[in-house]
Formats: structure tokens, sequence, C-alpha cells
């Protein structure tokens, strides 16, 4: 079974600092996407970021990439000049091979200090 | 439209009512899906239904009964629940998902807040 692990249950960081949130998966399969989904309080979970095992190049959306180390199966995701709007549950999630099941991550709550 | 839509937001219900979910997508998306939440936990897969055919039932208990009318609306309806049942239920979609992987998007909605007395 697929797991995946985010070892940070809440973080803080300062209003327009940067700040790591850490994921690491498991899996047998050497082509695969992971994602990182945002759930700010109250409203609706969105897609932060996307990344396909394959390529290289880490994923990059506005302030938000990721570094992705497929040996080391780690995909953290890096948010530059934080805001407050990007307080939130954040969730690590790896697709199941085969089928539509998705595997969260227990997540990490960002607070931002103004 | 990007817009998955739950109704109600908020339900409050006895173990001995019936009620119901509701869900509505138009983005023609082919896979929809019921997650329930505790608080500060991930979201846990319930249903997926692809082509308005239910593909996974991750063993939920049969008070819960899931229902696709057709490829835009996910209902679930609710039957003596019991208090453990209180959490957001989440409604998610995706593009269908040929070759049986998820590669995309899920689009959620905000979610209906159940509070089983």
């Amino acid at each position: 079974a697929q797991t995946v692990t985010q070892s940070q249950p809440e973080m803080s960081v300062q209003e327009a600092e940067t700040v790591t949130l850490s994921c690491t998966y498991d899996t047998s399969e050497s082509d695969y996407y992971l994602f990182w989904y945002k759930q700010p309080p109250s409203r609706q979970m969105i897609l932060v970021i996307r990344q396909e095992a394959y390529k290289q190049q880490n994923a990059t959306e506005n302030r938000f990439s990721v570094n992705f180390q497929k040996a080391a199966k780690s995909f953290s995701l890096k948010i530059s000049d934080s805001q407050l709007g990007d307080a939130a549950m954040y969730f690590c999630a790896q697709p199941n091979f085969g089928n539509e099941k998705l595997t969260f991550g227990t997540g990490t709550r960002l607070t931002i200090i103004p | 439209d990007t817009e998955v839509t739950q109704t109600p937001k908020h339900l409050v219900m006895g173990m001995t009512n019936k009620k119901s979910l509701k869900c509505e997508q138009h983005m023609g998306h082919r896979a929809m899906y019921w997650y329930k939440q505790k608080a500060k936990k991930p979201p846990e897969l319930m249903f997926v239904y692809s082509y308005e055919k239910l593909s996974i039932n991750e063993s939920v208990p049969s008070r819960f009964s899931p229902e696709c009318p057709n490829s835009s609306l996910l209902n679930l309806h609710l039957h003596a629940l019991q208090p453990e049942d209180s959490a957001l239920y989440l409604c998610a979609s995706s593009q269908d998902t040929s070759g049986g992987a998820l590669s995309g998007e899920l689009f959620f909605g905000e979610g209906s807040r159940l509070t089983v007395l």
C-alpha cells in the first residue's frame, strides 16, 4: 500500500518570508504524479501544484515550487514571499496506480504571522 | 464554470432521520467522489463513480448510500447515522481516468458539515 508522510503537523512563517513543507512517499512505480493541495479554513480544497515523476525539472507555480527528489522519495513544497492568504492546511497526495484513489498525507497546518 | 456545488452546507440530523447530501458539477467531468473529513485529518475516500458507475466503495457502512443520477449529479443518502459519522463530507470531480491512474486535478466542493445528534 502506498503511504504519504508529512512529518510537520504545524508550521508558522513570518509574512513575506519563505517556508518549506516536507513530504515523503512510498511507491514501487517508476512513473507517477504527486500533488500538493491547500485547504483554507472553511473554504474548498484546491490544487496548488503537481509534479510528474518522469520530469527532471521541479514544478513551479508563481510563489509555489517543489523540491522533488525521486531517489529519496521526497516531495517538499516551498512557498516564497508568504502571504496571509497562504494560511491553510496543506496536504501532500499521491494517486494510487490503477484506480482513482488518492492517498493523502496527514497534513501540515501553516500559520502566517503578520 | 469550474465549480463543484454542494448542498446543504450544514446539516443536523437525528439518528433516526433520513437525509441526503447533493453535489453538482458542470465541467463535463466523468469521475465523481465522496470523501469524509474529520477535524484536522485528511479526507478519507468513501466512494468513486466513474462514468456514472460505482467503481470504488471503500467498505463504507450501508447507512451511507451513494447515487449518481447523471453525469453532473452525485447524491449521498444518509439513514440511521451514528454520532461518530459527524464530519465534513466533501464531493469532488475529475476528468475521466483513462488508464486508471489519477493524473489530473480533483475539483472539490466546499463540503457539507454534518452533525448527528
